[in-house]
């Protein structure tokens, strides 16, 4: 299958700065990655879709101005927490849509990451 | 009230049992049930995927799905260690590589050799 990849892979950092989560698709193109958050004992949640080339959608509730999504490029989408607060602690994970075929029929897959564990202290 | 739970066990099981992992949702829109297979430290991992109701099976694997009674389930005949990892069940109300998936927490099955 598809390979995706997330640096890094863990990342602490103090209130208030900024941090940088990358998403590459390693072995084919993505036109759309998707972001979700994962809270300790709780369902991963999706944050945003990002598109390359054009602006992310973002989920109701997710503020768009503390997590930037760039999709720069067809293999690389970046999510940037700005501001981060100890709440921010999370176990972030993309996942990049490729197109799977299978015989004579085919579907879209996502594939994921291994996610970023954020603590922010 | 979530629109997809899962009971997050732990579940211990001896090798070779059959394990039975289970879901329910609440949104009637889901046509898509997937269940994806989740390592240490790796992504989760496509294991199968079920549109609207019926049976799938892939080798010792079987998902099921009673879009009557909202329930999902996924079989795993002949357990073996390496099926030891966390199970997450999805859902999404179309093609479900474009869609917003909706997770269940994980249940993390362990099987004992």
């Amino acid at each position: 299958g598809a390979v995706v990849s997330q640096h890094p892979s863990r990342v602490i950092c103090k209130s208030g700065t900024s941090v940088k989560i990358e998403c590459r698709s390693l072995d084919f193109q993505a036109t759309t990655m998707f972001w979700y958050r994962q809270f300790p004992k709780k369902s991963l949640m999706l944050m945003a879709t990002s598109n390359e080339g054009s602006k992310a959608t973002y989920e109701q509730g997710v503020e768009k101005d503390k997590f930037l999504i760039n999709h720069a490029s067809l293999t690389l989408s970046t999510l940037t927490v700005t501001s981060a607060h100890p709440e921010d602690s999370s176990f972030y994970i993309c996942s990049a849509r490729d197109l799977v075929v299978q015989g004579s029929s085919s579907y879209n897959e996502q594939f994921f990451g291994p996610g970023t564990r954020l603590t922010v202290l | 009230q979530k629109e997809v739970e899962q009971d997050p066990g732990p579940l211990s099981v001896p090798e070779g049992a059959i394990v039975s992992l289970n879901c329910t949702y609440s949104n009637s829109a889901f046509q898509y049930f997937m269940w994806y297979r989740q390592y240490s430290r790796k992504g989760p991992e496509l294991l199968m995927y079920t549109y609207s109701s019926g049976n799938k099976e892939d080798g010792r694997f079987t998902a099921q799905v009673d879009k009557s009674s909202k329930y999902i389930s996924l079989f795993i005949r002949d357990s073996q260690p390496s099926d030891s990892a966390t199970y997450l069940c999805a859902s999404a109300p179309s093609n479900f590589g474009n869609e917003k998936l909706t997770f269940g927490t994980g249940t993390r099955l362990t099987i004992i050799p």
